[in-house]
Order: C-alpha cells, then structure tokens, then sequence
C-alpha cells in the first residue's frame, strides 16, 4: 500500500520556467511533509519541508504548497535551473518517514 | 567529514553469500534509519533505531535482513543467503532526533547480487 505517490516519473521543463511537482498521499495522520533532491550516486539532500498547519512555505526559489482536503502537496521552482536536474522526493511523517517513488526532473538550457 | 558515511561504496556478491553494510550516522545524531532503493522504485523504509529504544523492524523485507547498532553509533545492515533481488541501493540517514527532524543521508552502497 503506497501512502506516498508521485505518480509522475519524469518531468522536463525549459531553463527559466516554473516546475511543478506533485505528491499525493493518503494517510491523514502525516502532519510533516518533506521534499528531498538526489543527484545521480549520490544520497538525498533535505529540500524544503512544511507542518500540516501550514498551506504554504516558501524558501528562494522553492515553494511547497499543501491541500489537506485533497491530501495532496507540491513543490514548485521558479525559476527552474538546470542544477535543479535531479531526482525529487516527497515524504511524510507521522513518525517515521515514508518516502514516494520519486520523479525525475530534467531542466533543459 | 562530519557528513554520514557508509561502507563499501559498492558492493558485487554472488547470490546466496551474506554480506554486511557499515553506517556510520553524523555525531550525536540519535536517530539512525536504513532505506534502500531499488532500480526504478522509492526510498523503502528497512528500519529504524532510537537512542537505547529497541528498533523498528517493520521495514525489514524478509528474516534474512538484520541490522544492529552498536554503542548508540555506527550501525550494520547485514543480508544473510543473498538474492538477486536484493540488488539495490541501500542508504543510511541519521537525524539530531526523530519524528519532525531533518534527516542527512550518506552516499548509499551500491549492493550487485550476480
């Protein structure tokens, strides 16, 4: 049963443009929501985070927004750079951390 | 460095060997977790260990997979009887404490079982 889910595997998107990545989840009790970034051969780095008493947290460039009623969270960059070109996690707790599959962005100069 | 680290790097055995993977989490950190990614897949939770709590098994994909952490530090995951579907990415995070605290995560080891 996967209580995380990024149900899009890859995204591509032009340097200077919004990326927008999506995370469904269906446990209710996740009160903390976490995006992590992975480079190739490399272990996931901490991104940006946000309490379930917040809609919105904004960092830079880095933006998650979080729909308790839809039980969904995203994370936006804006602008997108191709540094940015990594694989992206969402994960939630509500003790331990539950990771979805990822997806793969791509930003293309 | 101060980051958390993990050895070997990679990791080529042949099915039915046993191997074990070494974690070495930041200073202090409380908190050590294993995970492992497979070809295509998400970080799987394996377990996870709290101060002197007794660990939280309910990731551990089979009784061939065991993991133990010595001195509240360094942790070993250990896979008894390999499989090929063992093959993966096996990577250890460590955090100042658990539930809400961010967690840093070594480079992986790379597990090819042939």
């Amino acid at each position: 049963d996967q209580q995380v889910k990024q149900n899009s595997p890859s995204l591509s998107v032009q340097e200077g443009r919004i990326s927008i990545l999506n995370c469904d989840y269906t446990n209710s009790m996740f009160d903390y929501f976490l995006w992590y970034k992975k480079y190739p051969a490399e272990g996931p780095t901490f991104l940006i985070s946000i309490s379930s008493i917040k809609d919105k947290n904004e960092d830079g460039r880095f933006t998650v927004f979080l729909n308790k009623s839809a039980k969904h969270l995203s994370l936006h960059i804006v602008p997108s750079q191709p540094g940015d070109s990594a694989v992206y996690f969402c994960a939630a707790t509500g003790g331990k951390l539950i990771f979805g599959q990822g997806t793969t962005l791509q930003v293309k100069p | 460095g101060a980051g958390v680290s993990q050895s070997p790097s990679n990791k080529v055995t042949e099915k039915g060997k046993d191997v074990e993977l070494r974690c070495d989490p930041i200073s202090g950190h409380t908190a050590l977790y294993w995970y492992r990614q497979s070809l295509g897949q998400g970080l799987e939770f394996l377990i996870y260990f709290q101060g002197n709590s007794a660990p939280d098994k309910s990731g551990l994909p089979s009784d061939r997979f065991s993991a133990e952490r010595t001195g509240g530090s360094v942790s070993t995951l250990t896979i008894q009887r390999t499989q090929q579907e063992d093959s993966a990415v096996y990577l250890c995070a460590s955090s100042f404490n658990s539930g809400m605290e961010t967690q840093y995560f070594g480079p992986g080891t790379r597990l090819l079982v042939l």
